[in-house]
């Protein structure tokens, strides 16, 4: 089975703190991608690798960055966290080929919530 | 990509077929049709997707009418652990690498 494994499932910060979301994938995947979510607004793509060391912005990257040094790993960075940066983030993955190019496989989220 | 319009709620019987409808009215050609769930406090799970002609696979059933512009996602006997928020999503081939704009999704309840 895919699995795409997120550093942790709740985080606390203060406001201004640097933050790491880590992201894990071990099925060889070439694209990867983080969203958040909200309610009344959906997902939300913030970044998205195609592969190691290739990043793209998504619809919402202000505030964020991301860092892909190896295909399995894709890291997304608050620099300085804010309160409006509280949101469940979620990370995917997805090949660039193959039977399940289709198909987007998430994680189980990481709900952060900054003070 | 084209924008997708879904109820917000339903209710399923367990062990009922459960059918939920979208609307994509302004679908082009090259745009498929996807499908996603959500169960609660977890990522999403791809369901299945379509062009043109109706699929099915372990998970659900997908139709689609001949003009495109609307679908039917039929999950054949619902269970108490199909209870989630279902997608509809449409999208271009070969756009942004797989980027999905998911909207707000029918929240589907299956009740005993």
């Amino acid at each position: 089975d895919v699995k795409v494994t997120q550093s942790s499932r709740y985080l606390v910060k203060r406001t201004g703190e640097k933050v790491f979301l880590e992201c894990v994938q071990d099925m060889d995947h070439e694209n990867m991608f983080w969203y958040r979510q909200d309610p009344g607004l959906g997902l939300r793509l913030i970044y998205f690798s195609y592969d190691v060391k290739m990043k793209e912005k998504g619809d919402i990257p202000e505030g964020y960055s991301v860092s892909r040094e190896k295909k399995e790993r894709f890291s997304l960075i608050l620099e300085s966290a804010s309160t409006n940066q509280t949101s469940m983030y979620l990370c995917a993955s997805r090949p660039q080929h193959g039977s399940s190019y289709n198909e987007q496989f998430f994680g189980p989220g990481t709900r952060l919530t900054v003070l | 990509d084209a924008k997708t319009t879904q109820p917000p709620s339903m209710d399923c019987a367990e062990g009922r077929a459960a059918n939920l409808p979208c609307n994509h009215s302004t679908i082009s050609g090259n745009e498929y049709v996807y499908w996603y769930r959500q169960i609660h406090s977890q990522g999403p799970q791809y369901i299945i997707h379509g062009l043109k002609n109706n699929e099915t696979n372990e998970m659900a059933s997908l139709i689609i009418t001949e003009d495109r512009k609307s679908s039917t996602l039929i999950l054949p006997h619902a269970t108490l652990r199909d209870t989630a928020v279902y997608y509809c999503i449409v999208r271009g081939v070969g756009t942004s690498y797989g980027k999905l704009t998911f909207g707000q999704g029918t929240i589907l309840t299956v009740h005993p």
